[in-house]
């Protein structure tokens, strides 16, 4: 039972360029959420789902986005990755109010 | 807006130690509490979910308590071991037809060290 899994675990890349860090679910939960994690911030919520084809913008959305054309899988793209965006993103799933969480992606934007 | 805060930031006890980790959030319509814990390089793993119509929730040596009109929540921890030693963060989710339902607001955390 792999529960989420997400890839890379660890990403470099340079401003400017578009990244997409990827969600995968071995569940069916209808819900699916993107969070950043930040020192002096906490975890903020980026984007969420509630099911295929439906996402809608959570806290911080400016600079990324989300598609969702299956229900296991919700990807995150930064369309022009920025210094600021350097952090650590988590993706989570929603079964009967509870969230789990898959281990994280630490990207560094230089 | 609602806001969650952790207090402590931080806590080191000795190995054996029960204690308490204290949750408080401005806004009282919530839906649910949850706390999870999150060791260094890794992800959040839920420890107990609190529905709004709940007052405590109870895990083996962890035990969560809810009382919503003051805003607060606490963590307790039975005899306290190294292995405990975590990010142990606090979330509420937003009521039913609210904006905020699905969603969580998290606390920054509270990092504990049990030593030997």
């Amino acid at each position: 039972d792999a529960g989420i899994t997400q890839s890379p675990r660890y990403k470099i890349t340079e401003t400017g360029r578009q990244v997409t860090l990827m969600c995968h679910q071995t569940w069916s939960h209808s819900y699916m959420f993107w969070y950043r994690q930040d020192l002096g911030h906490g975890l903020r919520l980026i984007y969420y789902s509630a099911a295929a084809d439906i996402t809608d913008k959570g806290e911080v959305p400016d600079g990324y986005v989300v598609s969702r054309s299956k229900t296991e899988n919700f990807p995150l793209t930064l369309e022009s990755a920025t210094r600021s965006q350097t952090s650590v993103y988590f993706c989570a799933s929603r079964r009967e109010e509870e969230q789990y969480f898959g281990p994280g992606t630490r990207l560094t934007v230089t | 807006k609602q806001e969650v805060t952790q207090i402590p930031a931080a806590l080191s006890v000795p190995e054996g130690e029960n204690l308490v980790l204290n949750c408080s959030f401005t806004d009282s319509a919530i839906y649910n509490l949850q706390w999870f814990r999150q060791d260094p390089g890794k992800g959040l793993t839920s420890l107990l979910l609190i529905q709004s119509s709940q007052r405590e929730q109870t895990s083996g040596r962890l035990n969560a308590s809810l009382d919503k009109s003051s805003g607060r929540s606490t963590l307790y921890i039975a005899a306290s071991q190294p292995g405990d030693s975590a990010t142990y963060l606090c979330a509420v989710g937003g009521l039913p037809g609210g904006t905020s339902y699905g969603k969580l607001t998290f606390g920054q955390g509270t990092i504990l060290t049990v030593h030997p």
